[in-house]
């Protein structure tokens, strides 16, 4: 079974924070990173997609780097708002060679609150 | 809005029942997926339609079927219904596999 793994689980910071969460993959045979922000009762909006060992990506206040040789990636938001509460997942799409393969496997997600 | 349309919003049936939930995926977009999310549990693919042909399988039971239809819309078709399949219930597309998915609103399914 092929994990994709988020930490942490849930996280409270103050409006004007800046924050960063972790997403964990298996390192060997990587294809695609996708990191996804689900607010309560909408439905999952993509917020990158990410390819290459190195690859950074920034969308407004929110950046995400990508490590591929050691299996991670972070996702940033500098100055968190209150509108930035959501729960944010990362989904790793597996390799051709494994059971899994062409489709998205997602972590269980970092619920964020931001605090006013 | 993705672009991606998803009918019914809710549903409620009882056990043993057959439903069928629709989506209609974006303008030009060629993959279709399903995804269950139970309560509980994060999202679960169940299932990838690309230009009328599946491409990839998940957790997806034998009672459960879907197809794309040559307008690009799929169907999810769920039968013999348990309670255990109360869930939401989302499709996204993308143009191509590798590329970003546009999630739909999701259908909430209850079975009673």
């Amino acid at each position: 079974i092929l994990n994709v793994e988020q930490s942490p689980q849930s996280l409270h910071v103050q409006e004007g924070d800046s924050t960063n969460f972790t997403c964990s993959f298996p390192s060997s045979n990587f294809y695609a990173l996708h990191w996804y922000r689900w607010e309560t009762a909408k439905s999952p909006e993509a917020l990158f997609v990410m390819t290459l060992n190195g690859d950074e990506k920034k969308k407004g206040r929110i950046s995400a780097t990508l490590n591929t040789k050691e299996g991670y990636s972070y996702l940033y938001i500098k100055g968190s708002q209150p509108e930035d509460s959501a729960t944010y997942l990362c989904a790793f799409i597996f390799p051709f060679s494994s059971g899994s393969a062409r489709q998205l496997t997602f972590g269980s997600g970092t619920q964020l609150t931001v605090l006013p | 809005d993705s672009g991606v349309t998803q009918t019914p919003k809710h549903l409620i049936t009882a056990t043993g029942q057959r439903v069928t939930l629709r989506c209609s995926p974006r303008s030009g977009d060629l993959s279709v997926y399903w995804y269950q999310q139970s309560l509980d549990q994060g999202l679960q693919f169940l299932i990838q339609y690309y230009n009328g042909e599946e491409r990839a399988k998940g957790n997806i039971l034998e009672r459960f079927s879907a197809q794309q239809f040559p307008d690009l819309h799929s169907e999810l078709n769920l039968s013999s219904l348990e309670l255990g399949d109360s869930a939401l219930y989302f499709c996204a597309s993308s143009v191509g596999y590798q590329k970003t998915q546009y999630f739909g609103p999701g259908t909430r399914l209850l079975v009673l």
